[in-house]
């Protein structure tokens, strides 16, 4: 069975980065599509990037430069980076397998972290 | 950006009843191949986040029969007849036609 688990600091100071890990166990990662989505108090829900099978990586424009989705294949791990968060950050944040070919869907999500943004 | 608009941010109702809940899009999800590429998720507290339905209207493995997706074009359908106590949920639909893949900004059921 495919499992994803986040992983990473609940709490982060304003311009600092955030950075997050998902473990992924029953499927490799150097198959598929590999993403990060967040849930912001109030429910709104934002995808902000994915990996692919090849390592390449696409973003949310919304995010701009601030981000970087990375993995190591040794450990089945890829890896979230937000650079110069602010308190607009804070969320619950998701990896999910997705969307990769023929279905373009998330089909496995992780429990999700909370990340607080916060002097 | 492709806009999801679902108008209901919470619906009401009572187990056994049946609901629907929309999800309009700014532009068509159709693609070349013939799909539409709108899916459909549900969020249990404590639970992880479950994919119902993908290319509008196909279940994912497992998901119940009463959980029906349907529509074409700009406007979709979530429908669930005869809802159990685990329904009650926020249930958001996603398009992945185009970059940025956008939600909508859910819907909750709520026990009436």
């Amino acid at each position: 069975e495919v499992q994803l688990q986040e992983s990473g600091p609940g709490l982060v100071k304003p311009s600092q980065s955030l950075s997050l890990t998902c473990s992924v166990t029953g499927y490799s990662i150097t198959s598929n599509y590999w993403g990060w989505i967040r849930k912001f108090p109030g429910n709104k829900m934002e995808w902000m990037g994915y990996i692919s099978y090849s390592g390449s990586t696409s973003y949310n424009p919304s995010l701009k430069s601030r981000i970087s989705i990375t993995r190591d294949t040794s450990k089945n791990q890829f890896f979230l980076q937000l650079n110069s968060v602010t308190t607009e950050d804070t969320a619950t944040y998701y990896c999910a397998r997705g969307p990769g070919y023929p279905s373009y869907y998330f089909d496995y999500w992780g429990q999700g972290v909370m990340v607080t943004v916060s002097s | 950006q492709i806009t999801l608009t679902q108008q209901a941010e919470s619906l009401w109702i009572s187990p056994g009843e049946r609901v629907s809940i929309t999800c309009r899009a700014s532009q068509s999800l159709l693609y070349t191949d013939g799909k539409h590429y709108l899916s459909w998720y549900q969020q249990r507290p404590g639970q992880t986040t479950k994919a119902l339905i993908y290319h509008a209207s196909v279940r994912t493995d497992g998901v119940p029969t009463r959980f029906i997706g349907s529509g074409s074009g700009t406007e979709f359908t979530l429908s669930i007849e005869h809802v159990q106590p685990e329904d009650f949920a926020i249930y958001y639909c996603l398009q992945t036609l185009k970059s940025p893949y956008t939600f909508g900004a859910g819907t909750k059921l709520e026990l009436k």
